[in-house]
This record gives C-alpha cells, sequence and structure tokens, in this order.
C-alpha cells in the first residue's frame, strides 16, 4: 500500500523558516517523480513544486520560487521542502503527492494526508 | 497560466442520480485532464487522467470525456461515498493548475 506521510507543519512567525519532510513507503520511491500542492483552508488547490526521480529536474510556482527548496533522499524514501522567508500567505495544508511518472508528467497518482502551516505573528 | 474553471460550483443530488461536472481550460490542453476526489480531512484520489482513463482501484461509475478545452466528469449513479468536492487539473503545461472545485453534496 502507498503511504506518504508528511510532518514538520506547525506555526511560524513571518520571516522565519519551515522544513516539511515527507515519508514514502509502498512503492519504488525512486522510481517517481514527487511534488508539493497546498490548499488554502476553505480554498482550492495550488501546486508548489516538483522534483524528478533523479532530482535533476526541479520547478515551483512563481509564489514561492526563490525562497522554497524541494529536494529528496532516494535512500531514506523521502521528500523534504525547504520553506524561507514565509508569509502569511504561505498559510495552507501542504500535500506531499506522488507522479504517476519518473519524470513530470503531473498526473498526481497518490496523495499524503497534509500538513498545516500556519504563518502568523 | 492555464486557468481551468469548473461548473457548476456545489450542487445537490440523490442517490442514484446520474451527475456531470463539467470543466474548461483557458487555451488548448489535448486531453492531458485529470480529475480528482477530496473529502474532509482525507488525502484526495486521482479518479481520472488523461481526460478519460479510469485509475486503478477506482470504481467504474466514474467516467471522463472531452479534449481540446472542454471536458466532463460523469457518476453513473452518485452513491453516498461520493459526496465530496471534486477538482480538475490540466497536466498540459508547467505550473499545472487546478479548477476551483465542485462540491456535490446530497440533496
Amino acid at each position: 500500500e502507498v503511504q506518504l506521510v508528511e510532518s514538520g507543519g506547525g506555526l511560524v512567525q513571518p520571516g522565519r523558516s519551515l522544513r516539511l519532510s515527507c515519508a514514502a513507503s509502498g512503492f519504488t520511491f525512486d522510481d517517481y517523480a514527487m511534488h508539493w500542492v497546498r490548499q488554502v483552508p476553505g480554498k482550492g488547490l495550488e501546486w508548489v513544486s516538483r522534483l524528478s526521480w533523479n532530482s535533476y529536474n526541479i520547478g515551483y510556482a512563481d509564489s514561492v520560487k526563490g525562497r522554497f527548496t524541494i529536494s529528496r533522499d532516494n535512500a531514506k524514501s523521502s521528500l523534504y521542502l525547504q520553506m524561507n522567508s514565509l508569509r502569511a500567505e504561505d498559510t495552507a495544508f501542504y500535500y506531499c503527492v506522488k507522479d504517476k511518472g519518473s519524470e513530470s508528467k503531473y498526473q498526481f497518482d497518490y496523495w499524503g494526508q497534509g500538513v498545516l502551516v500556519t504563518v502568523s505573528s | 497560466d492555464i486557468q481551468m474553471t469548473q461548473s457548476p460550483s456545489s450542487l445537490s443530488a440523490s442517490v442514484g442520480d446520474r451527475v456531470t461536472i463539467t470543466c474548461r481550460a483557458s487555451q488548448y490542453i489535448s486531453n492531458y485532464l485529470n480529475w480528482y476526489q477530496h473529502k474532509p480531512g482525507k488525502a484526495p484520489e486521482l479518479l481520472i487522467y488523461a481526460a478519460s482513463s479510469l485509475q486503478s482501484g477506482v470504481s467504474s461509475r466514474f467516467s471522463g470525456s472531452g479534449s481540446g478545452t472542454d471536458f466532463t466528469l460523469t457518476f453513473s449513479s452518485l452513491q453516498p461515498e461520493d459526496f465530496a468536492t471534486y477538482y480538475c487539473q490540466q497536466s498540459y503545461d508547467t505550473p499545472a493548475t487546478f479548477g476551483q472545485g465542485t462540491k456535490v453534496e446530497i440533496k
């Protein structure tokens, strides 16, 4: 069974940093691209970042470019999102998401339960 | 960015009803269109990918159609477990973008 378990969320002040982690199991992690997608509570879904299976192909939404960094450790079957210079508008549930392909097809076939990040003073 | 517009934003229906949700892209996206179901407090679930391909393990009462800019998700016979919010998403271009969602509620 595919499982994606996010951790690292919480309350953080504007301008500070936070690192999200995602532990993957139930599939061959290093065969697939991975993504982060977020959802402001009560609002729609927003794609945040992608990372190919070998970490060569990286992409970010304009809203987070230059502030967020996606990475992965295939040996640990883990995905990360380093979030710096956080803003109130980054407040959202963050989902770790598996792609159907090794490069980014943007077909999101498995999602974690999500972790809440709240940016507030 | 490609804008995705779903209609309606919400609907009320009864168990057993045939229901259709539509999704329109702001530009041509071929068949690069996916549909997701999201229940409160749960992980979203992929239902349909490439406009009409049923994701493994998903009930065949869900079907998708369309190409170009206009797409539909159809429930052949609505079941109690289908009450949720549904999102379309284009995978034609970066960034991937989602519709605003359609909330399906019990009548």
